[in-house]
Order: C-alpha cells, then sequence, then structure tokens
C-alpha cells in the first residue's frame, strides 16, 4: 500500500538557518503529495501541494518540488523564524482512494532565537 | 467563514465506554474524513463521507463507526473504549471530495482519554 516515509525529528535550528525536511513516498499510482503543519495545539494546516511531477509548491517561504525519479518531495526554508515552530507532515493521496490522505510521521522543528 | 468545529475538544472516558464526537464542516463543503492521532501510530486514516455515504474507509476494528447527515455534519462513534483509543481524533471537510483538489481543512480535535 501506499506510505511515507519523513525524517524523524526534533529538528533545532537557530533563527534565519535553512531548513530541509526529507520525505520519500511510495505509491501504486500517481499521487498528489502535501505538507500539512500542526502548530501547538491547533489542528492541520496546508502548507502546500503539488499534484504532478516536477511540479513546485510553495507557500509563506517553503517550497517542496515533486521528484518522480526519486518519489521524494522534500520540504526547504531559507530563513526560519521562530514562528516556524511547529511540526510538519509530508503526506500523499491517490486519487483513485478518494480524500484518504497518507500521512509521514511528522518532524517536530523547534527554531530557537 | 467558519472553520471546521469539532465537539467536545476534551472528555474523558473510561475503558467499555462508548463516545461520540460531532463534526461540522465548513460551510458548502460535502466531504468529511476522520483522522486518528497518536504518539506511536501517528496519523491514521478513519473514514470518509461524501453526501451522507460513506466513501472511504481505514483499516480499523469495527467499534469505530461514523455517519453523515443531510447537512453534511458529521459524528463518529467509537464503542467499548480501550486504552489505545486514547488519541487526539481529527475531523477535515473539504467542498467535493475529489483529491486533485488537494486541500483538507481540519479541526482542532478532539482529545479523549480512556482511563
Amino acid at each position: 500500500g501506499d506510505s511515507v516515509t519523513q525524517m524523524e525529528g526534533p529538528v533545532t535550528l537557530s533563527e534565519e538557518a535553512f531548513l530541509t525536511i526529507n520525505c520519500t513516498y511510495t505509491a501504486t499510482g500517481y499521487p498528489s503529495l502535501f505538507w500539512y503543519v500542526q502548530y501547538p495545539g491547533e489542528g492541520l494546516q496546508l502548507l502546500l501541494k503539488a499534484t504532478k511531477a516536477d511540479d513546485k509548491g510553495s507557500n509563506k517561504g517553503f517550497e517542496a518540488t515533486y521528484r518522480k525519479e526519486t518519489t521524494s518531495f522534500h520540504l526547504e526554508k531559507g530563513s526560519v523564524q521562530v514562528s516556524d515552530s511547529a511540526v510538519y507532515f509530508c503526506a500523499l493521496s491517490d486519487r483513485a482512494a478518494g480524500n484518504k490522505l497518507t500521512f509521514g510521521g511528522g518532524t517536530r522543528v523547534l527554531v530557537k532565537p | 467563514k467558519a472553520g471546521v468545529t469539532q465537539t467536545p475538544r476534551y472528555l474523558i472516558k473510561t475503558r467499555g465506554q462508548q463516545v461520540t464526537l460531532s463534526c461540522s464542516p465548513i460551510s458548502g463543503h460535502r466531504s468529511v474524513s476522520w483522522y486518528q492521532q497518536t504518539p506511536g501510530q501517528g496519523l491514521q486514516f478513519l473514514f470518509e463521507y461524501f453526501s451522507e455515504t460513506q466513501r472511504n474507509k481505514g483499516n480499523f476494528p469495527g467499534r469505530f463507526s461514523g455517519r453523515q447527515f443531510s447537512n453534511s455534519r458529521s459524528e463518529m462513534n467509537v464503542s467499548t473504549l480501550e486504552l489505545g483509543d486514547s488519541a487526539l481524533y481529527l475531523c477535515a471537510s473539504s467542498l467535493d471530495g475529489r483529491s486533485d483538489t488537494g486541500e483538507l481543512f481540519f479541526g482542532e480535535g478532539s482529545r479523549l482519554t480512556v482511563l
């Protein structure tokens, strides 16, 4: 079945540092890929998405490129802020499975001033 | 525009009891999905409802059930609670249920503790 693997955290960074969170996936079809973010005490929010190979999703300074050849969707941000401290989830949906999202285990990011 | 509303936000039950959680989707959204979030298993899909019909179901025992009403509001029920059912239960809604659109809007969750 479908699966998503992302790097374990926690990842601790200083403000203005570069952030990368690795995500790889296994899927039988042609999935759409997503990054969701969960701030403390809140639900999940969509951060960005890509629906086909070579698409680049971007939002709030974060970027991720859908790489079919390496089955990856790594999240990057050039200069993090304290407010970026959260848990980040990589996820995929297989169009054939409707709205079912398969999530990675989540990566906690802590940005220190 | 109001977001996804889940009630109750927190609840404590004892083993063997049953619980019902409620979710009101964003106005106009017809698809409602439920997820269980635990530290050990992460986020796991429970089921999805679209236009009052269960369209997809995850790998959970029959103790977990759900339904959707004509106004798109949804409830999920867990019977004969076990300690392992302690989790954050997240509800998500989307406009038309097609995964190509991608975005699910999540509520803040209902945190269930089973003692």
